[in-house]
């Protein structure tokens, strides 16, 4: 059980907006940025968002990220059918004095 | 371009101890700024933090797993390993080697499969 609420799925067909949401707590999400992991099917995750809004080289713009008080949430426009994957939030937590992590939402694309 | 490989035994039996090593390549773990980490993530699940160290200073562990792991680094080798202690079948999981930093892990290793079994 994560300290970090995401929503199990989600789903959107080619060309849709989607977004993930992420809720927290004041000692993560609400007193630190939040950075979002993609993970393919059968790989390791990946960088997608840091500082709640930048991206990493090489990750397209229409993935963007955003937050306000203790809830962050991922936007993903232009759906394409390679973004299906696992999708994770990941914050810093004070009182861990390290990163949590959101259970992750599957995201299918119909 | 930082790349990290995971590397240790696929199975362990229980009660015993989880050793893996990740070896590094485009950067130095003795070099300034960033942090060396592991990650596991149980099957099908999400993924659980468990312990980052700058090498030349701290180490910080995941409170839940503190008593049952070490962390070490060779610098000749450029590697960092984990050990994990009295493993248990709740270990069951594929563990990560990572760099930290600011707060994100910005590279992976591509993680490997640790199964506790008898």
């Amino acid at each position: 059980q994560s300290v970090l609420t995401q929503p199990p799925s989600a789903s959107g067909t080619p060309g849709q907006r989607v977004t993930i949401s992420c809720s927290g707590s004041h000692s993560n999400i609400g007193s630190n940025t939040v950075n979002w992991y993609q993970q393919l099917p059968g790989t390791a995750p990946k960088l997608l968002i840091y500082s709640n809004n930048r991206r990493p080289s090489g990750v397209p713009d229409r993935f963007s990220g955003s937050k306000s008080g203790t809830s962050a949430s991922l936007a993903i426009s232009g759906l394409q059918s390679e973004d299906e994957a696992d999708y994770y939030c990941a914050p810093w937590d004070d009182s861990l004095n390290g990163p949590v992590f959101g259970g992750g939402t599957k995201l299918t694309v119909l | 371009q930082v790349q990290l490989q995971e590397s240790g035994p696929g199975l362990v039996k229980p009660s015993q101890t989880l050793s893996l090593t990740c070896t590094v390549s485009g950067d130095s773990i003795s070099s300034g700024g960033y942090y060396w980490s592991w990650i596991r993530q149980h099957p099908g699940k999400g993924l659980e933090w468990i312990v980052y160290f700058f090498y030349s200073g701290s180490t910080y562990y995941n409170p839940s797993l503190k008593s049952r792991v070490t962390i070490s680094g060779d610098t000749s080798k450029n590697q960092f390993s984990l050990k994990l202690s009295s493993v248990t079948a709740a270990d069951t999981a594929v563990y990560y080697c990572a760099r930290l930093w600011g707060g994100y892990f910005d590279y992976w290793g591509q993680g490997t499969l640790v199964t506790v079994s008898s």
